[in-house]
């Protein structure tokens, strides 16, 4: 079983619109959460942390479930310029894996006019 | 500000030939990462230093590849010989703070793309 788990979409979303979407983690020792956007053909890039107590950066929206073990990305009145897979990120922030991060495969979000 | 440089961009080689990566981390980050991806694995990390030292490269494929960090400004990857299936972008990345919860970003270069013929 993979350590961060998500569905890979295609999420078709027409612009304007909500869309939102999960993933999931094993490790219930793990310590922090990120939503990373990756551009085709492009490097991963962060879009924001999630915090214990959910929260949002403009259209961004991340919510953290520990009990169950999931994050969630919502995004509000979807831009064109949102297509691009979402990369969910987990740290274990334990003393033998400081540092190391377990990506997951992402989510592709495809935003149509 | 210079984020994370690696060369070369692009990489056609033959199987069997020596391929070496290179990457600067971000001045100032004590953390840096080699990734490989993939359409069918994903990001994969290969192997992880700190200070200069690697801290773990359970990622590490096979003994046909090796990773070096002589100082704080320059690591390697190198792949010899290489194989079709190490067709791949490689990614380094670093970080400054790394395991300190929500603070550890990891910068991403923009990576080399490898095609292994």
């Amino acid at each position: 079983r993979k350590e961060v788990e998500q569905d890979p979409g295609p999420f078709n979303v027409p612009e304007g619109a909500t869309v939102a979407f999960n993933c999931t983690y094993s490790n219930s020792a793990s310590q922090s959460f990120f939503w990373y956007r990756q551009d085709c053909r492009k490097e991963p890039k962060l879009l924001m942390s999630v915090y214990s107590s959910g929260n949002e950066d403009g259209r961004f929206t991340a919510q953290l479930n520990r009990a169950s073990q999931y994050i969630s990305l919502l995004i509000r009145d979807s831009k064109l310029s949102d297509s691009a897979t979402y990369l969910c990120v987990v740290g274990m922030g334990a003393t033998d894996s400081w540092g190391k991060l377990q990506f997951g495969a992402g989510t592709q979000v495809v935003v149509t006019p | 500000d210079a984020g994370v440089i690696q060369s070369p961009r692009h990489e056609v080689t033959e199987m069997g030939q020596e391929v070496t990566l290179r990457c600067k981390p971000i001045s100032g980050h004590d953390y840096l990462f080699w990734y490989r991806q993939t359409m069918m694995r994903g990001l994969e990390l290969l192997i992880y230093f700190n200070n200069n030292v690697p801290i773990d490269d359970s990622g590490m494929p096979e003994d046909r590849f090796s990773a070096k960090m002589p100082n704080a400004s320059f690591s390697t990857l190198k792949i010899q010989p290489s194989e079709p299936r190490d067709s791949a972008v490689y990614f380094c990345a670093s970080s400054l703070v790394a395991g300190a919860f929500s603070t550890d970003t990891q910068y991403f270069g923009p990576g080399t793309r490898l095609t292994v013929l």
